[in-house]
Protein backbone atom coordinates (compact mmCIF):
# COMPACT_ATOMS: atom_id res chain seq x y z
CA UNK A 1 0.00 0.00 0.00
CA UNK A 2 0.86 3.57 0.52
CA UNK A 3 3.75 5.10 2.36
CA UNK A 4 4.09 8.56 4.17
CA UNK A 5 7.97 9.08 4.67
CA UNK A 6 11.23 7.35 3.87
CA UNK A 7 10.19 3.89 3.85
CA UNK A 8 8.88 1.82 0.74
CA UNK A 9 5.91 -0.85 1.76
CA UNK A 10 7.98 -4.29 0.67
CA UNK A 11 5.40 -7.16 -0.90
CA UNK A 12 7.02 -10.22 -0.95
CA UNK A 13 5.40 -12.95 -3.28
CA UNK A 14 6.78 -16.46 -4.46
CA UNK A 15 6.87 -17.18 -7.95
CA UNK A 16 4.14 -18.36 -9.64
CA UNK A 17 1.53 -16.49 -7.14
CA UNK A 18 -0.87 -13.60 -7.11
CA UNK A 19 -0.28 -10.71 -6.31
CA UNK A 20 -2.13 -7.45 -5.33
CA UNK A 21 -0.78 -4.19 -4.46
CA UNK A 22 -2.75 -1.08 -3.09
CA UNK A 23 -2.79 2.52 -3.68
CA UNK A 24 -4.61 5.34 -2.00
CA UNK A 25 -5.23 8.29 -4.16
CA UNK A 26 -5.23 11.67 -2.80
CA UNK A 27 -7.61 13.95 -5.31
CA UNK A 28 -10.92 13.05 -5.43
CA UNK A 29 -11.75 15.33 -8.46
CA UNK A 30 -8.99 13.00 -10.18
CA UNK A 31 -10.21 10.86 -13.27
CA UNK A 32 -7.47 9.20 -14.56
CA UNK A 33 -5.18 6.81 -12.94
CA UNK A 34 -1.95 4.95 -13.89
CA UNK A 35 0.13 2.32 -12.42
CA UNK A 36 3.97 2.42 -13.19
CA UNK A 37 6.42 0.14 -12.71
CA UNK A 38 10.18 1.65 -12.30
CA UNK A 39 12.75 -1.42 -12.16
CA UNK A 40 16.49 -0.07 -10.18
CA UNK A 41 18.13 2.24 -12.36
CA UNK A 42 15.63 3.08 -15.03
CA UNK A 43 12.33 5.03 -15.79
CA UNK A 44 8.73 4.45 -14.55
CA UNK A 45 7.46 2.43 -17.40
CA UNK A 46 3.66 2.04 -18.20
CA UNK A 47 1.84 -0.83 -17.18
CA UNK A 48 -1.95 -0.02 -17.23
CA UNK A 49 -4.43 3.11 -17.34
CA UNK A 50 -7.91 2.95 -15.72
CA UNK A 51 -10.20 6.30 -16.35
CA UNK A 52 -12.91 7.22 -14.07
CA UNK A 53 -15.74 6.31 -15.80
CA UNK A 54 -14.38 2.29 -15.11
CA UNK A 55 -14.18 0.50 -12.04
CA UNK A 56 -12.17 -2.43 -13.57
CA UNK A 57 -9.62 -2.60 -16.35
CA UNK A 58 -7.39 -5.47 -17.69
CA UNK A 59 -4.33 -6.39 -19.44
CA UNK A 60 -1.85 -8.91 -19.60
CA UNK A 61 -1.29 -10.73 -16.60
CA UNK A 62 -2.45 -7.74 -14.96
CA UNK A 63 -5.67 -6.16 -13.96
CA UNK A 64 -6.61 -2.80 -12.00
CA UNK A 65 -9.23 -2.17 -9.73
CA UNK A 66 -10.67 1.12 -8.77
CA UNK A 67 -13.00 1.99 -6.26
CA UNK A 68 -14.10 5.99 -6.03
CA UNK A 69 -16.09 5.69 -3.18
CA UNK A 70 -12.52 5.30 -0.82
CA UNK A 71 -10.56 6.27 -3.54
CA UNK A 72 -8.86 3.23 -3.61
CA UNK A 73 -6.56 1.73 -6.18
CA UNK A 74 -5.22 -1.99 -6.78
CA UNK A 75 -3.02 -3.56 -9.05
CA UNK A 76 -3.14 -7.28 -9.34
CA UNK A 77 -0.51 -8.98 -11.06
CA UNK A 78 -1.30 -12.87 -11.82
CA UNK A 79 1.53 -15.99 -11.88
CA UNK A 80 3.95 -13.57 -11.04
CA UNK A 81 7.59 -14.02 -12.60
CA UNK A 82 11.62 -12.86 -11.24
CA UNK A 83 11.16 -10.13 -14.23
CA UNK A 84 7.65 -8.55 -11.94
CA UNK A 85 10.26 -7.67 -9.37
CA UNK A 86 10.62 -3.79 -8.89
CA UNK A 87 8.76 -0.92 -7.05
CA UNK A 88 5.19 -0.04 -8.66
CA UNK A 89 3.95 3.80 -8.47
CA UNK A 90 0.53 4.37 -8.69
CA UNK A 91 -0.28 8.05 -10.60
CA UNK A 92 -3.34 10.45 -10.35
CA UNK A 93 -4.52 13.08 -13.05
CA UNK A 94 -6.89 15.35 -11.14
CA UNK A 95 -7.63 16.84 -14.94
CA UNK A 96 -9.47 20.33 -14.42
CA UNK A 97 -6.03 21.82 -16.07
CA UNK A 98 -3.90 20.15 -14.10
CA UNK A 99 -1.72 18.03 -16.41
CA UNK A 100 1.05 16.75 -14.12
CA UNK A 101 0.80 13.04 -12.80
CA UNK A 102 1.00 13.28 -8.58
CA UNK A 103 2.56 10.17 -8.11
CA UNK A 104 2.29 7.60 -4.61
CA UNK A 105 5.34 6.54 -2.90
CA UNK A 106 5.08 3.25 -4.29
CA UNK A 107 5.71 -0.67 -3.39
CA UNK A 108 8.64 -1.84 -3.76
CA UNK A 109 7.51 -6.26 -4.93
CA UNK A 110 10.27 -8.73 -4.46
CA UNK A 111 9.28 -12.18 -6.25
CA UNK A 112 10.67 -15.57 -4.07
CA UNK A 113 12.05 -17.84 -6.26
CA UNK B 1 10.37 3.23 -32.23
CA UNK B 2 12.86 5.36 -29.77
CA UNK B 3 11.70 6.11 -26.66
CA UNK B 4 11.93 9.95 -24.76
CA UNK B 5 15.52 9.83 -24.79
CA UNK B 6 17.68 11.97 -22.20
CA UNK B 7 21.58 12.99 -21.77
CA UNK B 8 23.68 12.59 -20.03
CA UNK B 9 22.74 9.57 -18.36
CA UNK B 10 25.05 10.26 -15.08
CA UNK B 11 26.20 13.86 -14.38
CA UNK B 12 29.04 14.42 -11.29
CA UNK B 13 29.66 18.20 -10.31
CA UNK B 14 30.77 20.41 -8.49
CA UNK B 15 28.78 23.12 -5.96
CA UNK B 16 28.17 26.14 -7.75
CA UNK B 17 28.80 24.85 -11.60
CA UNK B 18 26.29 24.95 -14.23
CA UNK B 19 24.19 21.69 -15.11
CA UNK B 20 22.36 21.23 -18.41
CA UNK B 21 19.77 18.30 -18.63
CA UNK B 22 18.77 17.42 -22.33
CA UNK B 23 15.70 15.87 -23.63
CA UNK B 24 14.54 14.49 -26.77
CA UNK B 25 10.33 13.61 -26.72
CA UNK B 26 9.16 10.57 -28.62
CA UNK B 27 7.77 12.29 -32.02
CA UNK B 28 4.40 13.51 -32.51
CA UNK B 29 3.71 14.08 -28.54
CA UNK B 30 2.74 17.75 -27.76
CA UNK B 31 3.37 17.89 -24.36
CA UNK B 32 6.33 17.47 -22.32
CA UNK B 33 7.14 17.02 -18.55
CA UNK B 34 10.19 17.29 -15.69
CA UNK B 35 9.90 15.14 -12.97
CA UNK B 36 12.69 14.68 -10.04
CA UNK B 37 12.68 11.76 -8.31
CA UNK B 38 14.54 11.81 -4.41
CA UNK B 39 14.48 8.70 -1.59
CA UNK B 40 12.39 11.89 0.32
CA UNK B 41 9.99 13.02 -1.89
CA UNK B 42 8.92 10.64 -4.60
CA UNK B 43 8.78 11.88 -8.29
CA UNK B 44 7.68 15.15 -8.43
CA UNK B 45 7.01 17.46 -11.25
CA UNK B 46 8.77 20.29 -12.33
CA UNK B 47 7.80 22.10 -15.06
CA UNK B 48 5.81 20.55 -18.22
CA UNK B 49 5.19 22.30 -21.41
CA UNK B 50 2.62 21.79 -24.21
CA UNK B 51 3.12 22.24 -27.98
CA UNK B 52 6.42 23.85 -26.53
CA UNK B 53 5.05 26.51 -23.96
CA UNK B 54 5.76 26.35 -20.20
CA UNK B 55 2.24 25.39 -18.63
CA UNK B 56 3.01 25.44 -15.41
CA UNK B 57 6.10 25.58 -13.59
CA UNK B 58 5.02 25.33 -10.25
CA UNK B 59 6.81 22.98 -8.83
CA UNK B 60 10.27 24.48 -9.86
CA UNK B 61 11.90 24.17 -6.35
CA UNK B 62 13.80 27.65 -6.86
CA UNK B 63 14.92 30.50 -10.04
CA UNK B 64 17.83 28.21 -10.03
CA UNK B 65 16.08 26.10 -12.14
CA UNK B 66 14.96 27.27 -15.70
CA UNK B 67 13.45 25.06 -18.29
CA UNK B 68 13.40 25.28 -21.97
CA UNK B 69 11.47 24.01 -25.27
CA UNK B 70 13.26 25.63 -28.42
CA UNK B 71 11.18 23.24 -30.36
CA UNK B 72 9.29 20.12 -30.36
CA UNK B 73 12.29 17.88 -30.40
CA UNK B 74 14.29 19.25 -27.43
CA UNK B 75 13.47 20.18 -24.57
CA UNK B 76 16.38 21.52 -21.66
CA UNK B 77 16.67 21.80 -17.74
CA UNK B 78 19.50 24.05 -16.20
CA UNK B 79 20.46 24.40 -12.88
CA UNK B 80 22.78 27.17 -11.70
CA UNK B 81 23.90 27.63 -9.34
CA UNK B 82 23.74 23.67 -8.29
CA UNK B 83 23.89 22.80 -5.01
CA UNK B 84 24.28 19.22 -3.71
CA UNK B 85 20.47 19.31 -2.13
CA UNK B 86 19.81 19.24 -6.02
CA UNK B 87 21.16 15.74 -6.29
CA UNK B 88 18.69 13.40 -7.67
CA UNK B 89 17.21 11.64 -10.38
CA UNK B 90 15.87 13.78 -13.41
CA UNK B 91 13.22 12.48 -15.60
CA UNK B 92 11.71 13.63 -18.64
CA UNK B 93 8.16 12.23 -19.76
CA UNK B 94 6.02 13.19 -22.80
CA UNK B 95 2.28 12.07 -24.40
CA UNK B 96 -0.02 13.33 -27.19
CA UNK B 97 -1.82 15.06 -24.68
CA UNK B 98 -1.91 17.74 -21.82
CA UNK B 99 -4.73 15.60 -20.18
CA UNK B 100 -5.28 11.91 -19.20
CA UNK B 101 -3.04 10.55 -21.67
CA UNK B 102 -0.22 8.08 -20.72
CA UNK B 103 3.19 9.55 -19.83
CA UNK B 104 6.03 7.95 -21.30
CA UNK B 105 9.24 8.46 -19.25
CA UNK B 106 12.95 8.73 -20.42
CA UNK B 107 15.80 6.90 -18.39
CA UNK B 108 16.55 9.42 -16.21
CA UNK B 109 19.80 11.78 -15.69
CA UNK B 110 21.44 10.69 -12.50
CA UNK B 111 22.82 13.92 -11.04
CA UNK B 112 25.62 14.31 -8.11
CA UNK B 113 26.04 17.59 -6.72
CA UNK B 114 29.55 17.16 -4.91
Amino acid sequence: GESVGLHLPTLSVQEGDNSIINCAYSNSASDYFIWYKQESGKGPQFIIDIRSNMDKRQGQRVTVLLNKTVKHLSLQIAATQPGDSAVYFCAENSGGGADGLTFGKGTHLIIQP
Amino acid sequence: DAGVIQSPRHEVTEMGQEVTLRCKPISGHNSLFWYRQTMMRGLELLIYFNNNVPIDDSGMPEDRFSAKMPNASFSTLKIQPSEPRDSAVYFCASSLRRQQETQYFGPGTRLLVL
